[in-house]
């Protein structure tokens, strides 16, 4: 079966603090592909990373930073020096194309961040 | 400028009627599709459609019908709306169906049935 566990719903911290929000996925492919997106207050869904299940290699974004490890089916997402425009729902989603190439986005069930000022 | 786009972005309608929700991406893509996402945020596939041929229906009642008139489009037709089809419905769209390709997602359109 494949599956994406965010098992943080919500995550409430202090501007300027850095927070980690954590997905775990299963799939039984060899070749899949893992995606995070963020959802604003505003509501639509806005692309941020797209990961290969070859490349292991961390990724960094400005004050965003990805950790992907197979070892454990882990893709998890670090925002530094949180901001209060970092306020927002976000998605892991897993695509295991071994299953036929349908594009079928498997996602979490989203991790509210809340960032206080 | 806009991407994916879809209109309406609200609608507000009584149970029994039929609504459609329309589509269009810019960006050239040969895939495009329909989400759902529940009051709990869940969001979910419905419809993946491929130079207009449907690829995936995800168990969607035969309500639900998605119409894609050429590759820029993809539209929704909701038949006789129920109270539990109050949802927020994206339409994304990808440049193939390969795993690799990015989805981009349209603003949502937020359907609440009375």
């Amino acid at each position: 079966a494949q599956k994406v566990t965010q098992a943080q719903t919500e995550i409430s911290v202090v501007e300027k603090e850095d927070v980690t929000l954590d997905c775990v996925y299963e799939t039984r492919d060899t070749t899949y592909y893992l995606f995070w997106y963020k959802q604003p207050p505003s509501g639509e869904l806005v692309f941020l990373i797209r990961r290969n299940s070859f490349d292991e290699q961390n990724e960094i974004s400005g004050r965003y930073s990805w950790n992907f490890q197979k070892s454990t089916s882990s893709f998890n997402f670090t925002i530094t020096a949180s901001q209060v425009v970092d306020s927002a729902v976000y998605f892991c989603a897993l695509i295991p194309p071994g299953s036929g190439n349908t594009g079928k986005l498997i996602f979490g069930q989203g991790t509210t961040l809340q960032v206080k000022p | 400028d806009t991407a994916v786009s879809q209109t309406p972005k609200y609608l507000v309608t009584q149970m029994g009627n039929d609504k459609s929700i329309k589509c269009e991406q810019n960006l050239g893509h040969d895939t495009m599709y329909w989400y759902k996402q529940d009051s709990k945020k869940f969001l979910k596939i419905m419809f993946s459609y491929n130079n207009k041929e449907l690829i995936i229906n995800e168990t969607v009642p035969n309500r639900f019908s998605p119409k894609s008139p050429d590759k820029a489009h993809l539209n929704l037709h909701i038949n006789s709306l129920e109270l539990g089809d109050s949802a927020v419905y994206f339409c994304a769209s990808s440049a193939g169906l390969a795993g690799w390709e990015t989805q981009y997602f349209g603003p949502g359109t937020r359907l609440l049935v009375l």
